[in-house]
């Protein structure tokens, strides 16, 4: 079993639609959650971190439930510069900042 | 743009050959680390630099091994190319101590092709 698992994508959707992303980690001592994107070759990039609370960056909203061990992705109104693939990112105490990636999940925003 | 440069971009190898990826960090972060990523996944986490030092390992064998330098810049080598060892190999630099903030700044990755 992976440690963290995604969605398995593709998700195509019209601009404007609203799109969810499930992650599910397997580690209980994982601390850390975060979302990445990445870019059609091109590097990961920071994307947001995300709170135990819930926590919201303008379009984009995440949620972390630690008893089931899920992680989403919320994205509001979508645009074309979102398309992208995601991905789900944990990290374990003590590990030194050594992420734990899912496999991405591909998004593409048509016109 | 992170600040962090990866040398080669792109390059072709083959099986049983060594390679040599360097990586040059971004200005002020002491800690460098290297990760796989293979087409269609997710970057794994190959190994990381603290100071000169090794500081972590993932599931990599000994023939992937590393470097850092004074200048926190830094080498991937790996020795007897295997097929499957073609990927895109990306560094990411950050400043060590302190709060793990998850933030990695990665450079655009050295492909492999090993044939």
């Amino acid at each position: 079993r992976k440690e963290v698992e995604q969605d398995p994508g593709p998700f195509n959707v019209p601009e404007g639609a609203t799109v969810a992303f499930n992650c599910t980690y397997s580690n209980s001592a994982s601390q850390s959650f975060f979302w990445y994107r990445q870019d059609c070759r091109k590097e990961p990039k920071l994307l947001m971190s995300v709170y135990s609370s819930g926590n919201e960056d303008g379009r984009f909203t995440a949620q972390l439930n630690r008893a089931s061990q899920y992680i989403s992705l919320l994205i509001r109104d979508s645009k074309l510069s979102d398309s992208a693939t995601y991905l789900c990112v944990v990290t374990i105490s003590g590990s030194a900042r050594q992420l734990t990636f899912g496999s991405g999940t591909q998004l593409t925003v048509l016109p | 743009e992170t600040g962090v440069t990866q040398s080669p971009t792109h390059l072709i190898k083959t099986r049983g050959q060594q390679v040599t990826l360097r990586c040059s960090s971004q200005s002020g972060h002491n800690t460098v680390s290297w990760y796989q990523q293979a087409l269609g996944q997710g970057p794994q986490f190959i190994f990381q630099y603290y100071r000169e030092e090794e500081n972590g390992r993932g599931n990599f064998p000994p023939r992937f091994s590393g470097l850092q330098f004074p200048n926190y810049s830094s080498e991937l080598n790996v020795n007897a190319l295997e097929l499957d060892d073609s990927a895109l190999y990306l560094c990411a630099s950050s400043l060590g101590g302190g709060k793990n903030t998850g933030e990695l700044f990665f450079g655009e990755g050295s492909r492999l092709t090993v044939l």
